[in-house]
C-alpha cells in the first residue's frame, strides 16, 4: 500500500520566516495530495490540496508544490505568523482514490513560530 | 451547522469494558470515516463508510466494529476494550472536495 514521509517532525522559525514542510509518497499513480493543519485540541482542518496534474498551488502565504517524477511535495508558508503554529499533516491518496476516498497520512510536524 | 460533532470528548475505561462512540455530520455527506491518532504515526483509518447502510475495513480495523445505520450517523464501537487503544479517536465526513474533521474523543484504556 501508500507509504507518506513527513519531515522534519518538529519545525521551529522566527515570526517572518518561512517554513518548508516535505513529503515522499511510495505509490507513483497517486493523484491527490492534501495539507492539513491541527491546531490544540482540535481536528485537522484542510489548508491546501493539489492534484497530480498541477506542479505548483498558491494561496496567500500558503503554497504547494508536487514532482511527480521524484514523488514528493512540500508545503512552504511565507512571512510565518505565531497563529501559523500547530501540528501539519501531508497526506496522499493511493492509486485510483479520490479526494473522498483513503488517503495515506504523514507523521506530521509540530510548527513552532517565535514572536 | 454545526459540521462534525463526536461524543463523548473524554473517555476512560478499564480493559475489557466496552464503549460506543458517536460521530454526528449536518451536511448530508455520504462518506464517513473513524481515524486514531497516536503520537509519531499521523492518522490510521480504521473504518469508513461511503453511504448509509455500508461499512468497510481500513488499515487499522481489529478490535473495532461500526455502524451506520443513519447517513448523518457513524459509530464506533470497542467489544473489549485493550491498553493498545487509548488514542485520540477522529471522526471525519466528506463532499467531493473536503473532507471535514471533528474535534475528536480522548480515550485512555487501564
Amino acid at each position: 500500500g501508500e507509504n507518506v514521509e513527513q519531515h522534519p517532525s518538529t519545525l521551529s522559525v522566527q515570526e517572518g520566516d518561512s517554513a518548508v514542510i516535505k513529503c515522499t509518497y511510495s505509490d507513483s499513480a497517486s493523484n491527490y495530495f492534501p495539507w492539513y493543519k491541527q491546531e490544540l485540541g482540535k481536528g485537522p482542518q484542510l489548508i491546501i490540496d493539489i492534484r497530480s496534474n498541477v506542479g505548483e498551488k498558491k494561496d496567500q502565504r500558503i503554497a504547494v508544490t508536487l514532482n511527480k517524477t521524484a514523488k514528493h511535495f512540500s508545503l512552504h508558508i511565507t512571512e510565518t505568523q505565531p497563529e501559523d503554529s500547530a501540528v501539519y499533516f501531508c497526506a496522499a491518496t493511493p492509486a485510483g482514490g479520490t479526494s473522498y476516498g483513503k488517503l495515506t497520512f504523514g507523521q506530521g510536524t509540530i510548527l513552532t513560530v517565535h514572536p | 451547522n454545526a459540521g462534525v460533532t463526536q461524543t463523548p470528548k473524554f473517555r476512560v475505561l478499564k480493559t475489557g469494558q466496552s464503549m460506543t462512540l458517536l460521530c454526528a455530520q449536518d451536511m448530508n455527506h455520504e462518506y464517513m470515516y473513524w481515524y486514531r491518532q497516536d503520537p509519531g504515526m499521523g492518522l490510521r483509518l480504521i473504518h469508513y463508510s461511503v453511504g448509509e447502510g455500508t461499512t468497510a475495513k481500513g488499515e487499522v480495523p481489529d478490535g473495532y466494529n461500526v455502524s451506520r445505520l443513519k447517513k448523518q450517523n457513524f459509530l464506533l464501537g470497542l467489544e473489549s476494550a485493550a491498553p493498545s487503544q487509548t488514542s485520540v479517536y477522529f471522526c471525519a465526513s466528506a463532499d467531493t472536495r473536503t473532507r471535514y474533521f471533528g474535534p475528536g474523543t480522548r480515550l485512555t484504556v487501564l
